[in-house]
């Protein structure tokens, strides 16, 4: 099937800083992509879907200031949390649907990010 | 808006058969996948169901009973790797999310020795 990577795989910052996490479609072009969020034993929560192009869509609840996502090409978006802080802990996973027929959903391995 | 239920923890013994319901609430239908997910990992695609009726891969089964709303992943001849978190989900009928996945909350599935 097709590869979605994450970069990093886990990240620890300091309260303040902002974090860039990358998602990478790797053999496939995704116009979509799609950003969740997933507390510990808890389900994935849609944060945000990323088009190719063009303004992010946020989901009810989900800062758009906060949590900027950047879709400047077929094969990358990025999710970067500003001014972290403690709450924002958690982990992050993104999919790409591959736009080339089936419309599949492919998900990255995730990011783990601990806000000290 | 859409809903799905399933149960939070099923617990089954190596060499059995488990399976886990799920039942939704959405106002526009595009089919049931299921998922797993291990700790610390993504979660994998391993069936999907657009029709009534069942679907076989491999040890995983899955079925879809649309009239009733309702599904179920079947897993067969369990092994002590198949303990993970098992997700239905259903497509998202918000178009603005670009029809994202919307998942239910999850079962989690311990198999024992």
């Amino acid at each position: 099937g097709a590869v979605v990577s994450q970069h990093p795989s886990r990240v620890i910052c300091k309260s303040g800083t902002s974090v860039k996490i990358e998602c990478r479609s790797l053999d496939f072009q995704a116009t979509t992509m799609f950003w969740y969020r997933q507390f510990p034993k808890k389900s994935l929560m849609l944060m945000a879907t990323s088009n190719e192009g063009s303004k992010a869509t946020y989901e009810q609840g989900v800062e758009k200031d906060k949590f900027l996502i950047n879709h400047a090409s077929l094969t990358l978006s990025t999710l970067t949390v500003t001014s972290a802080h403690p709450e924002d802990s958690s982990f992050y996973i993104c999919s790409a649907r591959d736009s080339s027929g089936l419309n599949e959903q492919f998900f990255g391995p995730g990011t783990r990010l601990t806000v000290l | 808006g859409q809903s799905l239920e399933q149960p939070s923890e099923v617990t089954a013994v190596e060499g059995a058969i488990v399976q886990i319901n799920c039942t939704y609430q959405t106002s526009g239908f595009y089919g049931l996948s299921w998922y797993q997910q291990h700790d610390g990992g993504a979660p994998t695609f391993l069936s999907y169901n657009g029709l009534d009726g069942l679907e076989e891969t491999g040890r995983f089964s899955s079925f879809l009973s649309r009239s009733d709303s309702y599904g179920y992943l079947l897993l067969q001849e369990l092994q002590m790797k198949d303990s993970a978190s098992y997700f239905c989900a259903v497509r998202s009928t918000n178009s603005n999310s670009g029809y994202a996945l919307n998942f239910g909350k999850g079962t989690s599935l311990l198999v024992t020795p």
